[in-house]
């Protein structure tokens, strides 16, 4: 079974900072994707940005950016200049990619990690 | 286009108390799940299914029931709701490299 593990419970940030947050995932398959949710007060889970284990460039989405280190089983998520919107409740999670199995469409989710903007 | 839908937003149960949650999608997604989510443990699944009439449990199913007699629907059950149940629960529907949530039922027993 895959598990995914977010060591930071709580993270501070000043505006206009940088910030990173950290996941490591346990997992077997060799195929896979790899997510970052966000989460703020209105509980939404919003889709900050997806990385496939297959490519080795590292995704990037405007301000967020993320380090997938496949071997060390590591991905961290890079948030530039941050804003006051950035502030929430932020998930890492791990999917299958192999479809049609058992696991498919199965998100495992870290703990999360609050992230606070300082204005 | 709605999404993913889920009634109600709120619910407040006594103990031994039964009800559903409500979810639905209209992108035609095979895939559907619920999870519940508690302070420290992020997202656990509870049940999913792979199409209509095809259900199974996830991590932690005790307490609830699932069917599927549509693509579109896919509502959870709570036979007899206890305190433990207390929690958010998050429906999502989902194509291969993208999950889609509604917007959560936040749910207290007393």
């Amino acid at each position: 079974a895959q598990t995914v593990t977010q060591s930071q419970p709580e993270m501070s940030v000043q505006e206009a900072e940088t910030v990173t947050l950290s996941c490591t995932y346990d997992t077997s398959e060799s195929d896979y994707y790899l997510f970052w949710y966000k989460q703020p007060p209105s509980r939404q889970m919003i889709l900050v940005i997806r990385q496939e284990a297959y490519k080795q460039q590292n995704a990037t989405e405007n301000r967020f950016s993320v380090n997938f280190q496949k071997a060390a089983k590591s991905f961290s998520l890079k948030i530039s200049d941050s804003q006051l919107g950035d502030a929430a409740m932020y998930f890492c999670a791990y999917r299958s990619a192999y479809a049609g199995g058992t696991s498919y469409g199965k998100l495992t989710f870290g703990q999360g990690t609050i992230l606070t903007v300082h204005p | 286009n709605a999404g993913v839908t889920q009634t109600p937003k709120f619910q407040v149960l006594k103990t031994g108390q039964s009800m559903t949650l409500q979810c639905a999608q209209d992108m035609n997604h095979e895939y559907m799940s619920w999870y519940r989510q508690d302070p420290g443990m992020g997202l656990r699944l509870i049940h999913y299914s792979v199409g209509a009439g095809i259900t199974d449990q996830g991590e932690v199913p005790n307490g609830y029931n699932v069917s599927r007699s549509t693509t579109e629907d896919f509502p959870l059950r709570l036979l007899s709701a206890a305190p433990s149940q207390t929690s958010v629960y998050f429906c999502a529907s989902s194509r291969l490299n993208e999950q889609f949530f509604g917007p959560g039922t936040r749910l207290t027993v007393l």
